[in-house]
């Protein structure tokens, strides 16, 4: 079945610092990749969509120049949180829809826990 | 606006004992729907899904959801409850052309007590 590795798993970083997390899809090609936030015991945020080849289009409210998203493969995604603060500590996810599947249920990642210190 | 609402935080319920989830919807069109489950610290696996056909929908671990329009409702059932059952429970609705964004409801925490 369709896989999305997502790593790292977790990271801790300094306050001003950035972090890149990579969303890859393993076996099949992702069109179209979706990144999402969630905080503690809360629902899933859609912060961006990205599509390979072109720019992300991000939802209403997420800074755009934050939250940097690169598709430039049909297999890897990634999302770098620029100038990290303690408020982007958070947990995000991405998912990924393949190249001509009808399955309309995205496969998801399996996450990044991001602590900003 | 599209939106989905899970009205219950959290449910206890009994090893063995069946289960419900809800889930009600609101959307312009005919809705693409799913169940996510997440394990603590874990990212989400599909459930189950609804497109079109037949409004009982039988998905993955022996849960199975029931779509009716009427009631802009998709719950969630299990008539046995598993302890391993314990997770967060997302419903999903799937929205625009193409590239389907996904909008989640606020979860449900099931609990499951001996």
């Amino acid at each position: 079945g369709a896989v999305v590795s997502q790593h790292p798993s977790w990271v801790i970083c300094k306050s001003g610092t950035s972090v890149k997390i990579e969303c890859r899809s393993l076996d099949f090609q992702a069109t179209t990749m979706f990144w999402y936030r969630q905080f503690p015991k809360q629902s899933l945020m859609l912060m961006a969509t990205s599509n390979e080849g072109s720019k992300a289009t991000y939802e209403q409210g997420v800074e755009k120049d934050k939250f940097l998203i690169n598709h430039a493969s049909l297999t890897l995604s990634t999302l770098t949180v620029t100038s990290a603060h303690p408020e982007d500590s958070s947990f995000y996810i991405c998912s990924a829809r393949s190249q001509g599947r009808t399955n309309y249920g995205y496969t998801f990642g399996s996450g990044t826990r991001l602590t900003v210190v | 606006a599209q939106s989905v609402t899970q009205p219950d935080i959290h449910i206890t319920v009994s090893e063995g004992a069946s289960l419900e989830l809800r889930c009600n919807y609101s959307y312009g069109a005919t809705p693409y729907l799913f169940w996510y489950v997440q394990s603590p610290g874990q990212g989400l696996q599909l459930l189950l899904k609804y497109f079109s056909g037949d409004t009982l929908v039988q998905g993955i671990k022996g849960f199975e959801a029931e779509f009716k329009r009427s009631q802009s409702s998709f719950n969630l059932r299990k008539p046995s409850v598993h302890w391993s059952d314990a997770a967060e429970y997302f419903c999903a609705v799937g929205r625009g052309t193409g590239g389907f964004k996904t909008i989640f409801g606020a979860g449900t925490r099931l609990f499951v007590k001996a």
